[in-house]
């Protein structure tokens, strides 16, 4: 059973800064991790999707890795803007299922 | 191309008594999954739809029902409705080639009292 989990909770981070986002998975037969990004009260957007044939997947000012040996995805965000300001949550498939196992998400504030 | 959408927006209920979430996936995709997303938490699978049939389930009661009809578009039933029902509902479509790039609606949020 895939258990997903995402450190920090919580990050403030000042205009410009590069930043990492964490995302550790139990599973490691893994076969891909999507990051989603979502504003307070809405809906989910899907920023990147990893296979486990790849090792990064770009989009932008957005680098997500997954490292399936160690159980880890990151998320790299470069020259961070106020308009970053969101949860982001990765997300993964559970082992046998097409179903998604959710982090609970790290909230990113980026101050002007 | 409209992606997925999801009606009503918001919807305050009353405890014990039922609801319908509905979900119209995006062009050109056939499998419907519903996840609930408490304040603060991760999304939870609730159930997916393919070929009009519930699929898969995730560990919920019974009140969670479902449908999906022919043009793919999907309803969530909740009945009973408690307290802790409260939550933001999303809908998620995807491809039965590519099920597990799924795709999300703006969600229903539902408020119980």
């Amino acid at each position: 059973k895939q258990e997903v989990t995402q450190i920090p909770a919580a990050l403030s981070v000042p205009e410009g800064e590069n930043l990492v986002l964490n995302c550790s998975f139990t599973d490691s037969a893994i076969y891909n991790l999507q990051w989603f990004r979502q504003d307070p009260g809405k809906g989910l957007t899907s920023l990147l999707l990893i296979q486990s044939s790849q090792r990064e997947q770009t989009s932008g000012r957005l680098n997500a890795s997954l490292d399936k040996s160690s159980g880890r995805s990151t998320l790299y965000i470069a020259a961070s803007q106020p308009g970053d300001s969101a949860t982001y949550l990765c997300a993964g498939p559970d082992t046998g299922f097409q179903k998604l196992v959710f982090g609970t998400g790290t909230r990113l504030l980026v101050s002007p | 191309d409209a992606g997925v959408t999801q009606s009503p927006t918001h919807l305050i209920k009353t405890r014990g008594q039922q609801v319908t979430l509905r979900c119209s996936p995006k062009s050109g995709h056939d499998t419907v999954s519903w996840y609930q997303q408490a304040l603060g938490q991760g999304p939870q699978f609730i159930f997916q739809y393919y070929e009009e049939e519930e699929r898969q389930r995730g560990n919920f009661p019974d009140r969670f029902s479902g449908h999906q009809f022919p043009n793919y578009s999907s309803e969530l039933n909740v009945n009973a409705l408690l307290l802790g029902d409260s939550a933001l509902y999303l809908c998620a479509s995807s491809s039965s080639l590519r099920s597990y790039e799924q795709y999300f609606g703006p969600g229903t949020r539902l408020t119980v009292t």
